[in-house]
């Protein structure tokens, strides 16, 4: 069966540093993966998505960047990051453009 | 207009009644719907996916869906407190092909 992996489940960052979280499938090939965000008490944003290794769309313009180095593997980045980027940050697959997508734990992230 | 539109709630429900959640959706060639079930700081659990008119029972769940008037609904029938969670509704959409669109959520508590 299919599995997703997410990490860490919680990260607290002080603004202007770094960040790099990642996301792994497991048992399939070729997922379809995204990235969202939900702000408290909101609903979901989605931040990226990717169809393929080195495919990557943005949804929206702001401080981060994905990547697909691997089939399974989508990392999500920011180079400085700021306070409005805390949030709970969730990864997504699917198999198809019109099957449901699968979502892992999330990384539930603070900036400070 | 929204895509997809849900009343955020809360809703509330004594154990053993029937839940009804309701969503609207703005795409009329929009061919794929999910619910998907949320605890409070957990990640979104696919619990129903519905692709035809009508309806779709799952153990203590159905889905209903009408096309022709673009509503989707989620009947949850002999509700427990377990079952306590905000209810997001997606909808994948005809002109951005795999895009997921979320709803805001309801939120349902079911008391005992």
């Amino acid at each position: 069966s299919q599995t997703i992996h997410q990490w860490p489940a919680t990260l607290v960052q002080p603004v202007g540093s770094p960040l790099s979280l990642e996301c792994t499938v497991e048992g399939t090939s070729n997922p379809n993966l995204y990235w969202y965000r939900q702000a408290a008490g909101r609903g979901l944003q989605l931040l990226f998505y990717s169809v393929g290794i080195g495919q990557i769309s943005s949804e929206v313009p702001q401080n981060l960047s994905a990547s697909r180095p691997q089939d399974r593997q989508f990392i999500l980045s920011s180079k400085k990051l700021l306070l409005s980027d805390s949030g709970f940050y969730l990864c997504a697959w699917n198999g198809g453009d019109t099957q449901p997508q699968h979502f892992g734990d999330g990384t539930r992230l603070s900036i400070l | 207009q929204k895509e997809v539109e849900q009343n955020s709630g809360p809703l509330s429900v004594p154990e053993g009644a029937i839940a009804s959640l309701n969503c609207t959706y703005s795409d009329r060639g929009s061919q794929s719907f999910f619910w998907y079930r949320q605890y409070s700081g957990k990640s979104p659990e696919l619990i129903m996916s519905i692709y035809s008119n009508g309806d779709k029972e799952d153990g203590r769940f159905t889905a209903q869906l009408n096309k022709a008037s673009q509503y989707v609904s989620l009947l949850i029938r002999d509700s427990q407190p377990s079952d306590s969670a905000t209810y997001l509704c997606a909808v994948v959409l005809s002109s951005n092909t795999g895009k997921l669109i979320f709803g805001q959520g309801t939120t349902l508590q079911v008391k005992p």
